[in-house]
């Protein structure tokens, strides 16, 4: 069974980084492209970046763009996003999620999710 | 951008019918998918291509998408359906997913 644990979460000053990590099991991981969406304290969901299977190609939110960077080790089973200069309006659980599709302009949807990590942004 | 419209709440009583609407202008082209997120939960794929059912999602969920509004029909509803739903669209246009701003079904 599929199987996606992030880290890394946790609290920062604005114009501060995090590192957030995902660990996938259960399927094969280069297969398919994998997402990171996130969901500001009582809001909706947002799709952060995308990366395709890959890791040839990648999509970032307007909002994240030149700020975060997602990548992907598929020789370890695992997702990163580096957040770097970040804001208020950054905080979030920030989910891991699978695609079913490989590549990155195709349509998407999501078959597994993490437990998701806390991300607070605060003076 | 394309946008998806959810109505905030929708209220039923256990064992009634819940109907969950997902509007966008034409969605009856598209492909549609819906997550259930339970309070304090990641969420989860309950219906994907309009009305395909993954494994472990139980047959009183059903979906149906046609013209500019899909819907999610929960029937015999009972205490554990009690959660967010998200609708999500792929946008052609903008080569991007697009979520709805979910909504809160209440068990009465």
């Amino acid at each position: 069974e599929a199987q996606l644990v992030e880290s890394g979460g946790g609290l920062t000053q604005p114009g501060g980084s995090l590192r957030l990590s995902c660990a996938a099991s259960g399927f094969f991981f280069d297969t398919y492209a994998m997402t990171w969406v996130r969901q500001a304290p009582g809001k909706g969901l947002e799709l952060v970046a995308m990366i395709s299977g890959s890791g040839d190609g990648t999509y970032y939110v307007e909002s994240v763009k030149g700020r975060f960077t997602i990548s992907r080790d598929n020789s370890m089973n695992t997702l990163n996003l580096e957040m770097d200069s970040l804001r208020v309006d950054d905080t979030a659980i920030y989910y891991c999620a699978k695609s079913v599709r490989q590549a990155i302009v195709v349509a998407h949807y999501f078959d597994q999710w993490g437990q998701g990590t806390l991300v607070t942004v605060s003076a | 951008s394309y946008a998806l419209t959810q109505p905030p709440s929708v209220s039923v009583a256990p064992g009634q019918t819940a109907k969950i609407s997902c509007g966008g202008d034409n969605i009856g082209r598209k492909n549609v998918h819906w997550y259930q997120q339970r309070p304090g939960q990641a969420p989860v794929l309950v219906m994907f291509y309009d009305s395909d059912r993954p494994s472990g999602i139980p047959a009183r969920f059903f979906g149906s998408n046609s013209g500019n509004t899909a819907t999610l029909t929960i029937s015999r509803v009972e205490a554990g359906d009690e959660a967010d739903y998200f609708c999500q669209v792929w946008d052609n246009s903008g080569d991007h997913v697009v979520f709805g701003g979910g909504t809160k079904v209440t068990v009465l």
